[in-house]
């Protein structure tokens, strides 16, 4: 079964510095990858996936996440943080066959001005 | 505008009460999903349909039920039998279900046992 480990509970970041989101995966096949990003009291929006294409995904809002298979990790990165970027950010797993996400426990961002 | 819908946005239940949550979307997808959030511990998968009159448990499936009679719509049901039903449920498709499918999700309801 798939599994996902976000390694950091909470991030805090200034504002234009970089923001560097850890997510590690457990998968017995290759994995399908997923970023997704929530506001407060609101539902989650996908920011970008990786599904065996290109090793570098490109999201929206200036997001971006390398899929590395020898580390088995998915990291999510933002050269320069802006206040909007406060949220929570949440890194889930599929594998090919399977219905379901598998989902971290999340990753809170605050952006210092 | 295309999306889902979740009510309502606030739910009170007494201990005891059954209550149902409304989940429907207008994105023409066959597959609605319903997630319970607790905080620190991410999403968990209550029930999936990836067709009309059709549907599967999922990770915490006890104390809930849902139906899928229509293809917009995918009440949940948060029965007397779920012991510690607070939290936020959130509802989501997708086109087909399949793997790669990107999930829409509502903007949740959250449910508070008084």
């Amino acid at each position: 079964a798939q599994s996902v480990t976000q390694l950091g509970s909470h991030v805090s970041v200034s504002e234009g510095a970089l923001v560097l989101l850890r997510c590690n995966y457990s998968s017995s096949v290759p994995p399908y990858l997923f970023w997704y990003v929530q506001y407060p009291n609101q539902g989650l929006q996908l920011l970008l996936k990786y599904t065996s294409a290109a090793t570098l995904v490109k999201g929206i809002n200036g997001f971006e996440a390398e899929f590395k298979k020898s580390e088995t990790s998915f990291h999510l990165t933002k050269p320069s943080a802006h206040m909007s970027d406060a949220a929570e950010y949440f890194c889930a797993v599929s594998e090919w066959g399977d219905y379901k996400l598998s989902f971290g426990a999340g990753t809170t961002v605050t952006v210092r001005a | 505008d295309g999306g889902i819908t979740q009510s309502p946005k606030y739910l009170f239940r007494k201990e005891g009460q059954n209550v149902t949550l409304s989940c429907e979307q207008n994105l023409n997808h066959d597959a609605m999903y319903w997630y319970r959030q607790d905080p620190g511990q991410g999403l968990r998968l209550i029930y999936y349909s990836q067709i009309v009159n059709d549907f599967q448990k999922g990770d915490i499936a006890e104390g809930y039920s849902v139906s899928r009679e229509k293809k917009e719509s995918f009440p949940l049901t948060v029965t007397s039998a779920q012991k510690n039903p607070t939290a936020f449920y959130l509802c989501a498709s997708s086109l087909t279900g399949a793997t790669t499918d990107t999930q829409y999700f509502g903007p949740g309801t959250r449910l508070t046992v008084l």
